[in-house]
């Protein structure tokens, strides 16, 4: 069960798009169409933005998108905002009811 | 509306053992799991254990698998999270979330419980 890899971080500017890539093997991200994506902020607890993979929870702005290839998953982030800002994670399912974080990346806007 | 209550900030010495509860409200308990995950100061979240809220049956990461143990309570719906033989490592944020099972993913979580291990 070793932690899936993210970028440390990633910046941008206001109104372009960053990608954030979580590669882990074939006996998580690679076995199963079952990656999430969270976004913290400072003090704050993590919040989904993306399930299974590309879906997105109610209430979400469809300017985050998700996708993945292999054994790695990409999380998109389109039109950039200051809001966006934050720590992300991604997580994924790792069979027998057991799950794997990434170590996060730090995106500055 | 869905709502997870933690219990409040913990010191601790080294070797000695924590309890956290999550009080869940605002949904059927037996229909969703819990998972806690954990973030020390400065770091990343790490996954430590899942408990089905409709028999009890959890898992756990190898990492801490041995040092952690997961109850419910299903007369109050509340989830426990209960960690032995401390040490300065353990010092964290300790979260318990609703993991929907259906869809693999935390969706809503608690506040968070501090844990300062420290002689």
């Amino acid at each position: 069960q070793s932690a899936l890899s993210q970028p440390a971080s990633v910046s941008g500017s206001p109104g372009q798009s960053i990608t954030i890539s979580c590669t882990g093997s074939s006996s998580d991200v690679g076995a199963y169409n079952l990656v999430s994506w969270y976004q913290q902020f400072p003090g704050q607890a993590p919040k989904v933005i993306i399930y299974e993979g590309s879906k997105r929870p109610s209430g979400v702005s469809d300017r985050f998108s998700g996708s993945k290839s292999g054994n790695t998953a990409s999380l998109t982030i389109s039109g950039l905002q200051a809001e966006d800002e934050a720590d992300y994670y991604c997580c994924s399912f790792a069979g027998s009811n057991t799950w794997v974080f990434g170590g996060g990346t730090q995106l500055t806007v | 509306q869905v709502q997870l209550l933690q219990s409040g900030a913990e010191v601790k010495k080294p070797g000695a053992s924590v309890k956290v509860s999550c009080k869940t409200s605002g949904y059927p308990f037996s229909k969703f799991g819990l998972s806690w995950v954990r973030q020390a100061p400065g770091q990343g979240l790490e996954w430590m254990g899942w408990i089905s809220g409709y028999n009890g049956k959890s898992t756990s990461s190898q990492k801490i698998q041995g040092r952690v143990t997961l109850t419910t309570d299903t007369s109050t719906n509340t989830a426990y999270m209960e960690l032995r033989s401390l040490t300065s490592d353990d010092t964290a944020v300790y979260y318990c979330a609703r993991w929907n099972i259906v869809i693999n993913t935390g969706d809503f979580w608690g506040q968070g419980t501090l844990v300062i291990v420290s002689s």
